[in-house]
């Protein structure tokens, strides 16, 4: 069974600071992974998606993550912080394909000014 | 173009209610999904559909859960006497024929049960 570790439920950090979320996985066969960023209220935008291709995936908003096989790994960074980057961002895995997601608990962005 | 749409947004019901929610994927997207959003957790899988069929139904709790899309586009998640365990976000999604590993969600419903 697939499943997602989002490593800390809170994140703090502050204005142009590295933003650094982590994110590990389970899975039995090659994953898709995705990282979604919710506001309140809100439903789930995607940031970035890996499907095999490129180990580096670049998203949007300055966000990116690298997909590491051998420590199961697809963290998410953005090199400076703004404050709009404040919201709950969460790491998801899926089999190869049009099939569900699981997801990782989330963790939530605070950015102090 | 248009997204994801769901409603109501907001729905209150008494313990014991039926709730009906509804989906509206993006024109032409032949999967659609269902999650559940429990506070403060991540989206747990409730059901999927392609086109009209619903080839996966392993995450509804319940046999009060029952979600259907008959025509392949618009889709409903009932609930039945409905408890308070079931007040949650219930978010939907849909994705393209062309890629098909990209979900595009809705804005949810949030569902409280008194």
């Amino acid at each position: 069974a697939q499943s997602v570790t989002q490593l800390g439920s809170h994140v703090s950090v502050s204005e142009g600071a590295l933003v650094l979320l982590r994110c590990n996985y389970s899975s039995s066969v090659p994953p898709y992974l995705f990282w979604y960023v919710q506001y309140p209220n809100q439903g789930l935008q995607l940031l970035l998606k890996y499907t095999s291709a490129a180990t580096l995936v670049k998203g949007i908003n300055g966000f990116e993550a690298e997909f590491k096989k051998s420590e199961t790994s697809f963290h998410l960074t953005k090199p400076s912080a703004h404050m709009s980057d404040a919201a709950e961002y969460f790491c998801a895995v899926s089999d190869q394909g049009a099939q569900k997601l699981v997801f990782g608990q989330g963790t939530r962005l605070t950015i102090n000014p | 173009g248009a997204g994801v749409s769901q409603s109501p947004r907001y729905k209150v019901a008494k313990r014991g209610q039926d709730v009906a929610l509804r989906c509206d994927p993006i024109s032409g997207h032949v999967s659609l999904f269902w999650y559940q959003q429990a506070l403060g957790q991540g989206p747990e899988f409730l059901t999927y559909f392609q086109n009209e069929a619903q080839l996966d139904k392993s995450g509804l709790p319940s046999d009060r859960f029952f979600a259907e899309r008959p025509e392949g586009s618009v889709s409903t998640l009932k609930i039945q006497r409905t408890q308070q365990e079931d007040s949650a976000v219930y978010l939907c999604a849909s994705s393209p024929p062309n890629q098909q590993e990209t979900q595009y969600f809705g804005p949810g419903t949030r569902l409280l049960v008194l």
